[in-house]
C-alpha cells in the first residue's frame, strides 16, 4: 500500500517563496508526480521526478530523495493565481500503473 | 494542452436512473483512469485500463463499471444511480516514454443524484 503525508494547509505572501513537503511510504516506487488543482477544477500536471535531485521548471521546482521517501515542491515569486491545492502522488511501477494521490496541501497566497 | 474530453460536464439525475459518463482522448494513450473526488477531498482511483479490453478496479470500491472497446474511449456506467454517487468524476490518460510518465486530466463531470 501507499502512505502519503503532506501539510493540510499553508499560507504565504505574494512574491515570496514556499516549500511544500511530502513524505511517502510505498510498496513499489517508480517516480513521483506533483499536480496543481484549483478549487472545482481538474488537476494539472506540474512535474514528474524519477531521479534524486532538483528539477527546475520556471517558477516551480521539485525535489526528490528516493532513499528518504521525501519530495518537495518549491514555488518562487508567488502570485495570487498560485492559490490552489498541490497534490503529491507517488507512482508505483512493476506492472501496476496506479497513481496514488495525497490529500493535497491547500496553499493560500495573500497580498 | 491535453486533448481529453468528458461529457456531460454537469448532470443532475434522479435515483435509480442508469447513467454513462463519457471520456475520450485523441492522443492515442493506452492508459486511462477514472477518479472520484468529493469537494475539498482527495482523489480516489476507481478504475483504470492498460489498453483495449483491459479494465481493473482501483483503490476505492465503486459500484460503477467501465469498458474499453476502443483506445480513445473509456466510458463509466452507473446502472442505478443513488445519492451516495454524488461526486465529481475525473477521467485521465497517460503516456509513458522511457522514465517519464505524464498523466493528463479531463475537465471532470459533476454528478448530482437526487
Amino acid at each position: 500500500g501507499q502512505n502519503i503525508d503532506q501539510p493540510t494547509e499553508m499560507t504565504a505572501t505574494e512574491g515570496a517563496i514556499v516549500q511544500i513537503n511530502c513524505t511517502y511510504q510505498t510498496s513499489g516506487f517508480n517516480g513521483l508526480f506533483w499536480y496543481q488543482q484549483h478549487a472545482g477544477e481538474a488537476p494539472t500536471f506540474l512535474s514528474y521526478n524519477v531521479l534524486d535531485g532538483l528539477e527546475e521548471k520556471g517558477r516551480f521546482s521539485s525535489f526528490l530523495s528516493r532513499s528518504k521517501g521525501y519530495s518537495y515542491l518549491l514555488l518562487k515569486e508567488l502570485q495570487m493565481k498560485d492559490s490552489a491545492s498541490y497534490l503529491c502522488a507517488p507512482y508505483s511501477g512493476a506492472g501496476s500503473y496506479q497513481l496514488t494521490f495525497g490529500k493535497g496541501t491547500k496553499l493560500s497566497v495573500i497580498p | 494542452e491535453a486533448d481529453i474530453y468528458q461529457t456531460p460536464r454537469y448532470l443532475v439525475i434522479g435515483t435509480g436512473k442508469k447513467i454513462t459518463l463519457e471520456c475520450s482522448q485523441t492522443m492515442g494513450h493506452d492508459k486511462m483512469y477514472w477518479y472520484q473526488q468529493d469537494p475539498g477531498m482527495e482523489l480516489h482511483l476507481i478504475h483504470y485500463s492498460y489498453g483495449v479490453n483491459s479494465t481493473e478496479k482501483g483503490d476505492l470500491s465503486s459500484e460503477s463499471t467501465v469498458s474499453r472497446i476502443r483506445t480513445e474511449h473509456f466510458p463509466l456506467t452507473l446502472e442505478s444511480a443513488r445519492p451516495s454517487h454524488t461526486s465529481q468524476y475525473l477521467c485521465a490518460s497517460s503516456e509513458y516514454r522511457g522514465r517519464q510518465e505524464t498523466q493528463y486530466f479531463g475537465p471532470g463531470t459533476r454528478l448530482l443524484v437526487l
